[in-house]
């Protein structure tokens, strides 16, 4: 079946430093991809809305400078959370739709980001 | 707005049967998935149904009803390896995927 790789699984990084998360769709290609944020024992949130090839949309609340979202090819994606604080520690997962094998939407495996 | 209920935790037995429901009010339908997530990992799919009724899978089933905005999801002989979070999540009509907060299920011996 279809298969979202997401890089790093988990990074440590300084406050005010620079995170890249990369999704990368294998097999297939996701002109849309999903980045949600989960922080623990709640579900995931949707933060915004990854297009190939044009600017991403952002869900209400979410800072568009402060989560950069590049999708620069038809299976690659990627989240920069700049300026990075404690409070943007938690679970960031990617998301994409396989349009020509079904319904299901395939998960990356996650990013556990603890800022310190 | 957007509003997806479902418990936030169940406890069932070993081996018996547990029903975890999700009630749902979104901007538009086009379809509900059930996805199962242990601790520190992605979601896996469990099923999808876009038309009412039942859903059959090996061990778990997945029931629609569109006009009363309900589904749940059913788990049959249960297992150790089931306790886990349930995610109920339905997808609006702008093509977006909105979970629900997630039932946490702990299967006892």
């Amino acid at each position: 079946g279809a298969v979202v790789s997401q890089h790093p699984s988990w990074v440590i990084c300084k406050s005010g430093t620079s995170v890249k998360i990369e999704c990368r769709s294998l097999d297939f290609q996701a002109t849309t991809m999903f980045w949600y944020r989960q922080f623990p024992k709640q579900s995931l949130m949707l933060m915004a809305t990854s297009n190939e090839g044009s600017k991403a949309t952002y869900e209400q609340g979410v800072e568009k400078d402060k989560f950069l979202i590049n999708h620069a090819s038809l299976t690659l994606s990627t989240l920069t959370v700049t300026s990075a604080h404690p409070e943007d520690s938690s679970f960031y997962i990617c998301s994409a739709r396989d349009l020509e094998t079904g319904s299901s939407y395939t998960f990356g495996s996650g990013t556990r980001l603890t800022v310190v | 707005g957007q509003n997806i209920d479902q418990p936030t935790e169940m406890t069932a037995t070993e081996g018996a049967i547990v029903q975890i429901n999700c009630t749902y009010q979104t901007s538009g339908f086009n379809g509900l998935f059930w996805y199962q997530q242990h601790a520190g990992e992605a979601p896996t799919f469990l099923s999808y149904n876009v038309l009412d009724g039942l859903e059959e899978k090996g061990r778990f089933s997945s029931f629609l009803s569109r006009s009363k905005g309900y589904s749940y999801l059913l788990l049959k002989e249960l297992q150790m390896k089931d306790s886990a979070s349930y995610l109920c999540a339905v997808l609006n009509q702008g093509g977006k995927l909105i979970f629900g907060q997630g039932t946490e299920l702990s299967v006892k011996p």
